[in-house]
């Protein structure tokens, strides 16, 4: 079946440290694979998406790339914030849009 | 533009009592996903509805059902609850059944 794998959290970084989030899939086929997250008291929000293999997903300064060949999508980004603090959540879709199945979520606390 | 809703905000049920969610879809989608979050976890896939018809269900019991109605609005039934299904329920909807998920805030359910 589908699944997601992400690294036990919780991660704590000081302001302006380099983030990595891994995520990898188990999947058959050609899966979407996206990035949500969940600030404290709010729902999910979509953070970046991937629909093909090396393609790169972007959005506020974080990034991820479909690695089928180690059947990774590990979200990075240069530089955090406090404003960063929050759950993350890798998660795919076997069919764009369908039937996601999502990881166990990271949580990121980020001190000034 | 109105956001994904709703509602209630907090549920207190027993055990083998039914329960009735709501969401209302965001203006324009016709697709709704609902979700289980169980303190912790990430979501899992409960079903989709796509037009007023079951689009796609995750390895949940019957027990669990939905509607979708005219207005594209949904609402998740729970009957017999137990007490594993206390939970934040997620609603998202989409554009169409392939396009991205906009998720409410979501109703805790608490089964005592």
């Amino acid at each position: 079946g589908n699944s997601v794998t992400q690294m036990e959290g919780p991660v704590t970084l000081s302001e302006e440290a380099f983030l990595t989030i891994n995520c990898t899939y188990t999947a058959t086929g050609y899966p979407s694979l996206f990035w949500y997250v969940q600030y404290p008291g709010e729902g999910l929000q979509l953070l970046l998406k991937a629909t093909k293999a090396d393609d790169k997903g972007s959005n506020k300064g974080f990034e991820a790339t479909y690695r089928k060949e180690t059947t990774s999508f590990h979200l990075e980004k240069g530089s955090v914030q406090v404003s960063d603090s929050a759950v993350y959540f890798c998660a795919l879709s076997p069919n764009y849009g369908q039937n996601f199945v999502f990881g166990p979520g990271t949580r990121l606390s980020v001190l000034p | 533009e109105t956001g994904v809703t709703q509602s209630p905000t907090h549920l207190i049920k027993t055990r083998g009592q039914q329960v009735t969610l709501r969401c209302s879809s965001q203006s324009g989608h016709n697709t709704v996903s609902w979700y289980q979050q169980a303190l912790g976890q990430g979501p899992q896939f409960i079903f989709q509805y796509y037009r007023e018809e079951e689009n796609g269900r995750g390895n949940f019991p019957p027990r669990f059902s939905g509607l979708q109605f005219p207005n594209y609005s949904s609402e998740l039934n729970v009957n017999a609850l137990e007490l594993d299904d206390s939970a934040l329920y997620l609603c998202a909807s989409s554009l169409s059944a392939t396009y991205e998920q906009y998720f409410g805030p979501g109703t805790r359910l608490t089964v005592t």
